[in-house]
């Protein structure tokens, strides 16, 4: 069975860039796959960032931005804030109908 | 705006049943396809089920095919997980969304399975 991949931890210093990344245990992931990212804090409901590889959800900061690098969806957070520490997901679709999602990128921004 | 709200949750005994419901307003729900999410306390999320604008095509998670079944009602804005045959592993929060790529999410019902 595929198994969609994140890394576990990520930090990065306040108004740095960083790029997290969602794979497949077996294959590429493409634009086919339709990759979303959603970022979840403590206690919350988790909410949509990105979605369709690229397409930000309403209301997200420009800072947000998703795209496809080599064989992973990435999502690049450009210019980090404080309050954007949190756990990311990325959800990908694996065709006849199922969607999977990654095992979660922990983010800390120091 | 776009509103979800989960009811339903609660303890239940290993092998027992539980009905969550999901109500949707701001939006026309029955235009949109609607998912069900769960996440275990202190785990990751994990996909469960979705179902088509009308119903037609319902899809699952294998670990809880043959156990869980997604429906809605569109005139009532409504969206429901039946789920049988519950297992301690079945232990989650329990999101609904709107969409398949999970536009608007619920703010969740807890599910616990024990004993």
């Amino acid at each position: 069975q595929t198994v969609v991949t994140q890394e576990p931890s990520f930090s990065v210093s306040p108004g740095g860039t960083v790029t997290l990344t969602c794979g497949l245990s077996s294959g590429s992931v493409s634009t086919s796959n339709y990759p979303s990212w959603y970022q979840q804090t403590p206690g919350q409901a988790p909410r949509t960032l990105i979605y369709n590889t690229n397409t930000r959800s309403s209301g997200v900061p420009g800072r947000f931005s998703g795209s496809i690098l080599g064989n992973k969806a990435a999502l690049t957070i450009t210019g980090a804030q404080a309050d954007d520490e949190s756990d990311y997901y990325c959800l990908l679709y694996m065709g006849s109908g199922i969607w999977v999602f990654g095992g979660g990128t922990k983010l800390t921004v120091l | 705006e776009v509103q979800l709200v989960e009811s339903g949750g609660g303890l239940v005994q290993p092998g027992g049943s539980l009905r969550l419901s999901c109500a949707a307003s701001g939006s026309t729900f029955s235009s949109y396809w609607m998912s069900w999410v769960r996440q275990a306390p202190g785990k990751g999320l994990e996909w469960v089920a979705n179902i088509k604008e009308d119903g037609s095509e319902k899809n699952y998670v294998d670990s809880v095919k043959g156990r869980f079944t997604i429906s809605r009602d569109n005139p009532k804005n409504s969206l429901y997980l039946q789920m049988n045959s519950l297992r301690a592993e079945d232990t989650a929060v329990y999101y609904c969304a709107r969409g398949q790529r999970l536009g608007f999410w619920g703010q969740g019902t807890l599910v616990t399975v024990s004993s």
